[in-house]
């Protein structure tokens, strides 16, 4: 059974920074891009991240240059180092396995990071 | 990259059926065949219905079907059952690899 399993999510100020790990067990772990997603209160999902299988990485506009996706093949691990938080990262944040490039599979239930002051 | 656009809500009645519609550009929806639909339930992890415009995972009812024109995608819903009351979102590969969401529709069963 595929499973993810988020942690390091709390409450940090504005500016400040957290690193958010995901681990997965159930398949193999070196054949699958990840991603992580995350959901604020009243919005909708937004895609974050994504480390391919050869550490190749994206982000969108919103995070790049602030936040950090990385990936330990040897412990089945994503991480995601966040920097210089801001109020409007709050949200929880999912990571999920990606599928040959076309979708997102499989998600975990959550982390929830909170920026305030 | 802009969301892609879903009316904030839909309702329908037990054996009903509801399309859930979803917006985009010639930068992503129109594109690309790699949309997606997701289920949420608040508090649970994000369940894949639909991937590549119209295929379902293993598991998933065939009650849900998607559809794509243009850059419009389209989500379905047959004999609607009060379990399918959820959030639903879709997402479209886009361009410089990258990938965008929806802004999700509260399904409501009446």
């Amino acid at each position: 059974e595929v499973q993810l399993v988020e942690s390091g999510g709390g409450l940090v100020q504005p500016g400040g920074s957290l690193r958010l790990s995901c681990t997965a067990s159930g398949f193999t772990f070196t054949t699958h891009d990840m991603h992580w997603v995350r959901l604020a209160t009243g919005k909708g999902l937004e895609w974050v991240s994504t480390i391919g299988i050869a550490d190749d990485t994206s982000y969108p506009g919103s995070v790049k240059g602030r936040f950090t996706v990385s990936r330990e093949n040897a412990k089945n691990s994503l991480y995601l180092q966040m920097n210089s938080l801001r109020a409007g990262d709050t949200a929880v944040y999912y990571c999920a396995r990606g599928l040959r490039g076309s979708t997102f599979d499989y998600w975990g239930q959550g982390t929830l990071v909170t920026v305030s002051s | 990259q802009s969301a892609l656009t879903q009316p904030a809500s839909v309702s329908g009645s037990p054996g009903q059926s509801i399309t859930i519609s979803c917006t985009g550009t010639s930068s992503d929806v129109g594109s690309y065949n790699l949309v997606s639909w997701y289920q949420h339930h608040p508090g649970k992890a994000p369940k894949l219905m639909i991937y590549e415009v119209t295929k379902r995972p293993s598991g998933v009812a065939n009650r849900f079907s998607g559809s794509k024109s243009g850059n419009t995608a389209s989500l379905t819903i047959s004999g609607l059952q009060a379990e399918d009351e959820a959030d639903y979102y879709c997402c479209s590969h886009a361009v410089f690899s990258t990938w965008v969401f929806g802004g999700g529709t509260k399904l409501t069963v009446l």
